[in-house]
């Protein structure tokens, strides 16, 4: 499978504990997003990156969740201390570079389902 | 801040009946627009997109929409529902020179056969 794959696909956790999910994007995209969905809502954008450098962070992404993306390869995203309202679904997504006035559309995997206890 | 609005929670239709999905967005520059497909159990899908050009898009599985600018509008049909077709969609819009996707809530779609 060449697409963008997540891991682990499930995790319960007790509040308080930290948790960490990874995501592989597609070979060659440098473009790489995280994006959470709760239940009967749409994905809403945590951050972005280009590379290894993380150039957005959406104000969703309080100081207990941290983003890396270390060899612009994989990224991993962390939450520290959980609290039952981070129960939800993380999506990663990635992105082939565009040329001038060409957007890639994103590519999304199928997710991290976060349950806090 | 920009915001999409699905009108639709739960649409439920009859093998071949027609559908239309509403989808409006608020932001007044240049955008591109989007519908994602989950079908039940698989990852977000595209199933069609818009840049510039021709405002009536298609896309797979027989899915069209059309992008009215002065409605703000970028509604997706289809002539006639396969039950194969229940699944979530998404209308996404990105401002141009942005990165991140704006989603609408979803429209859950059950068509039945």
């Amino acid at each position: 499978d060449t697409g963008v794959s997540q891991d682990p696909r499930h995790k319960i956790t007790k509040r308080g504990q930290n948790v960490t999910f990874r995501c592989d994007p597609i070979s060659e995209h440098n473009r790489l997003y995280w994006y959470r969905q709760t239940l009967g809502q749409g994905p809403e954008f945590l951050t972005y990156f280009q590379n290894e450098a993380q150039l957005e962070k959406s104000r969703l992404l309080s100081d207990r969740f941290s983003a890396e993306r270390p060899k612009g390869s994989f990224s991993t995203l962390e939450i520290q201390r959980t609290e039952q309202g981070d129960s939800a679904m993380y999506l990663c997504a990635s992105r082939a570079a565009g040329g001038l006035g060409v957007y890639n559309e994103q590519f999304f995997g199928p997710g991290t389902r976060l349950t806090v206890l | 801040a920009q915001s999409v609005s699905q009108h639709n929670h739960h649409v439920i239709l009859s093998e071949a009946a027609s559908l239309e999905l509403g989808c409006n967005y608020s932001y007044g520059g240049t955008v591109n627009l989007f519908w994602y497909v989950q079908y039940p159990g698989q990852h977000l899908q595209l199933l069609l997109k818009y840049f510039s050009g021709d405002p009536l898009v298609k896309g797979i599985k027989g899915f069209e929409a059309e992008f009215i600018k002065s409605k703000f509008s970028f509604n997706l049909r289809k002539p006639s529902v396969q039950w194969s077709d229940t699944a979530e969609y998404f209308c996404a819009v990105r401002s141009q020179g942005a990165q991140k996707l704006v989603f609408g809530q979803g429209t859950r779609l059950t068509i039945n056969p």
